[in-house]
C-alpha cells in the first residue's frame, strides 16, 4: 500500500524554527515528486512547492519562496518542509502529496500536520 | 498564476439528486485538471484526473468533463457519504492552483 505519513502536530512561538516531515512507503521514493500544500482554517488549498527526491530538483510557488525550504532524504524516504522563523500567519494545516510528474495530480496525500504559531 | 473559479460555493441537495459543480480556469489548461474530495478532518482524495479519468476505486456515480477553460464534476445520484468539500486543481503549469472549493450538503 502506498502511504505518506506525516509528523505530528506542532505548537511553536513566533520566531522559532520548525521542520515537519513526510515519510513515504510502498513505492520507490526517488522516482516520484512530493509536493506540499497549505490549508488555512476554513480556506482553500495553496500549492507551496514540489521536489523530485531523485535529484532534489525543487520548484517553489513564488508566494512561498524564501519563506520555506523543501528538501528530501532518499536514505529515509522522507521529505521535509522547513521554516527558519515562524510567524502567526504560518498557522495552518500542511499536507504532503505524491505526484508522478509535473503533468500529474497529487495522489495520495499525507494525513496532514497542524502547525500552530502563537505567543 | 492561473486562477481557478468554482461554483457554487455551497450546494444543498437531496439523496438521489444529480449534482453538478463547475470550475473555470483563467486561461486554457487543455485537460490538466483534477477533482478532489475532502471530508471534514481528512486529507483531500483524488477523484478524477485529466478532466475526465476516474481514479480506480472511485464510484462510477462521479464523472468529469470539459477541456480548455470550462470543466464540470457531476455526481449522478448523491449519496450521504458524498457530503464533503470538492476542489478542482489545474496542473497544466506551475504554479499549480486550486479552486476555492464547493461544499456539498444533504438537504
Amino acid at each position: 500500500e502506498i502511504q505518506l505519513v506525516q509528523s505530528g502536530a506542532e505548537i511553536k512561538k513566533p520566531g522559532e524554527s520548525l521542520r515537519i516531515s513526510c515519510t513515504a512507503s510502498g513505492y520507490t521514493f526517488s522516482t516520484y515528486w512530493i509536493g506540499w500544500v497549505r490549508q488555512t482554517p476554513g480556506q482553500s488549498l495553496e500549492w507551496m512547492g514540489i521536489i523530485y527526491p531523485g535529484d532534489s530538483d525543487t520548484r517553489y510557488n513564488p508566494s512561498f519562496r524564501g519563506f520555506v525550504t523543501i528538501s528530501a532524504d532518499k536514505s529515509t524516504n522522507t521529505a521535509f518542509l522547513q521554516w527558519q522563523s515562524l510567524t502567526a500567519s504560518d498557522s495552518a494545516m500542511y499536507f504532503c502529496a505524491r505526484s508522478r510528474s509535473s503533468r500529474n495530480p497529487f495522489d495520495p496525500w499525507g494525513q496532514g500536520t497542524l502547525v500552530t504559531v502563537s505567543s | 498564476d492561473i486562477q481557478m473559479t468554482q461554483s457554487p460555493s455551497t450546494l444543498s441537495a437531496s439523496v438521489g439528486d444529480m449534482v453538478t459543480i463547475t470550475c473555470r480556469a483563467s486561461e486554457d489548461i487543455t485537460n490538466g485538471l483534477a477533482w478532489y474530495q475532502q471530508k471534514p478532518g481528512e486529507a483531500p482524495k483524488l477523484l478524477i484526473s485529466m478532466a475526465s479519468t476516474l481514479r480506480r476505486g472511485v464510484p462510477s456515480r462521479f464523472s468529469g468533463s470539459g477541456s480548455g477553460t470550462d470543466f464540470t464534476l457531476t455526481i449522478s445520484t448523491l449519496q450521504p457519504e458524498d457530503v464533503a468539500t470538492y476542489y478542482c486543481q489545474q496542473y497544466s503549469e506551475y504554479v499549480w492552483t486550486f479552486g476555492q472549493g464547493t461544499k456539498v450538503e444533504i438537504k
